[in-house]
């Protein structure tokens, strides 16, 4: 375990339904993000936390939600999403400036 | 925003041969380039990283070089063996913030 626990690993949804995805970090990190991983962008920043404030959102389609509640959670809520947004999300938290990066095994996502 | 550059998308070496990546940054800020190594299915994982103050860090198999001045770094595996092959990734932290990733090298060694 390397510390950064996300759940579901994998998930089916239907475009009209609502989810969310969920990650925990144990590593006493102050920033945690979100990726999404596909073969035609294969890490895309989607957001950025730093000490629970969202400090970056890379021009993501308002169907993803993210909500930070504290250093250790972070959660990215799913709504009206399309096939295209199939993909495997990953989570991450590191220090301020990106060192010690560390992924958690992510979840794969289906939208049918 | 910044943009990492990273050279081949594939590679396919011979085992015991060594195997290059490459890439470049935009950021002049950036201070901290990692790079990541892939396998099938799972999460990536920090195989090395190197701080801009520094121009070449080496552990065991693996080195990393940094050319700050013409912006880029370079991922350098000796006797490569078939379990090195994976997707790597090379990254920089533009403002001193999040990773920005470069597109991936597959990389195979042939036994």
């Amino acid at each position: 375990e390397t510390g950064v626990t996300q759940t579901p690993r994998h998930l089916v949804m239907g475009m009209t339904n609502k989810k969310s995805l969920k990650c925990e970090q144990h590593l006493g990190h102050n920033a945690m993000y979100w990726y999404k991983q596909s073969a035609k962008k294969p890490l895309e920043l989607m957001f950025v936390y730093s000490l629970e404030e969202r400090v970056e959102n890379n021009s993501v389609p308002s169907r993803f939600s993210p909500e930070c509640p504290n250093s250790s959670h972070l959660f990215l809520h799913l709504h009206t999403l399309q096939p295209e947004d199939s993909a495997l999300y990953l989570c991450a938290s590191s220090q301020e400036g990106g060192e010690g990066y560390t992924f958690g095994s992510g979840t794969r996502l289906t939208v049918v | 925003g910044e943009n990492v550059e990273q050279h081949p998308s594939t590679l396919s070496v011979q085992e015991g041969d060594s195997a290059v990546i490459k890439c470049t940054y935009s950021d002049s800020a950036s201070n901290y380039f990692p790079w990541y190594k892939q396998e099938l299915g799972k999460r990536p994982q920090l195989i090395i990283d190197i701080r801009s103050n520094v121009g070449e860090k080496k552990d065991q198999r693996i080195a990393v070089t940094l050319n700050k001045t013409a912006k880029h770094f370079s991922l350098h595996i000796t006797e490569t063996q078939p379990e090195d092959s994976a997707v790597y990734f090379c990254a920089a932290n533009p403002g001193r913030r999040a990773l920005t990733f470069g597109s991936g090298t597959r990389l195979q060694v042939q036994p």
